[in-house]
């Protein structure tokens, strides 16, 4: 597709569970954000890829998250063990290159019941 | 801690009439500076960018960047309902290496009255 991609766009878990949240950036773009709004906040960003760099994980709230991209495309942010302050939309954007212009996909609404 | 502050608002103005948004940002070596709107629940949608100091116009919207001030804006002209949404601004900044941050204020909630 020509945006970034986003799935599922809806996750209820039990709290304690794990979940994987996918992003599929647009085509050719090698710098990839992941960010979490909570309702009613801004943007916490969590995790940034760059091509093959070592990403910047500053923005992780706890080991209980992580993230990887495979082959410079996909990327997958796995949240271990969740708890109910996880709950949020998780947002992921891309970019041509890093600094460029970053677009967003549609987001993924975590519910931990 | 690179930070960006907006006023969070609301921001109220009635139709036809300019809406001012305003962002300072504490990171001097940032770089590129960004305008999302974010309608009540969808995501970030970017509406515009700007890279050095001045205007830069793209229809109804003008953004203004002050690198000296450390102060960044938005100017909606002739406002409408359907611009009602809350505005993010975004500073790109240098992180270390190859890496790059995307900061990303509060955003201002802007109500265009009928």
């Amino acid at each position: 597709g020509a945006g970034v991609s986003q799935s599922p766009s809806n996750k209820v878990t039990e709290k304690g569970k794990d979940v994987e949240l996918r992003c599929d950036p647009i085509s050719g773009h090698t710098a990839l954000y992941w960010y979490r709004q909570s309702l009613g906040q801004g943007l916490e960003f969590l995790i940034y890829f760059q091509g093959n760099s070592a990403p910047d994980k500053s923005g992780l709230p706890s080991d209980r998250f992580s993230a990887e991209r495979t082959g410079g495309s996909v990327s997958t942010l796995t949240i271990q063990r969740t708890q109910q302050e996880d709950s949020a939309v998780y947002l992921c954007a891309s970019s041509l290159y890093g600094g460029q212009l970053a677009f967003f996909g549609q987001g993924t609404r975590l519910t931990v019941v | 801690q690179k930070e960006v502050e907006q006023n969070s608002g609301p921001l109220s103005v009635p139709e036809g009439a300019i809406a001012s948004l305003n962002c300072t940002y504490s990171d001097r070596g940032s770089q590129s500076f960004f305008w999302y709107r974010q309608y009540s629940g969808k995501s970030p949608e970017l509406i515009m960018s700007i890279y050095s100091n001045g205007d830069k116009e793209d229809g109804r919207f003008t953004a203004q960047l002050n690198k000296a001030s450390q102060y960044v804006s938005l100017l909606i002209r002739d406002s409408q309902p359907s611009d009602s949404a809350t505005y993010l601004c975004a500073v790109m900044s240098r992180s270390g290496g190859s890496n790059y941050k995307l900061t990303f204020g509060k955003g201002t909630l802007l109500t265009v009255n009928p």
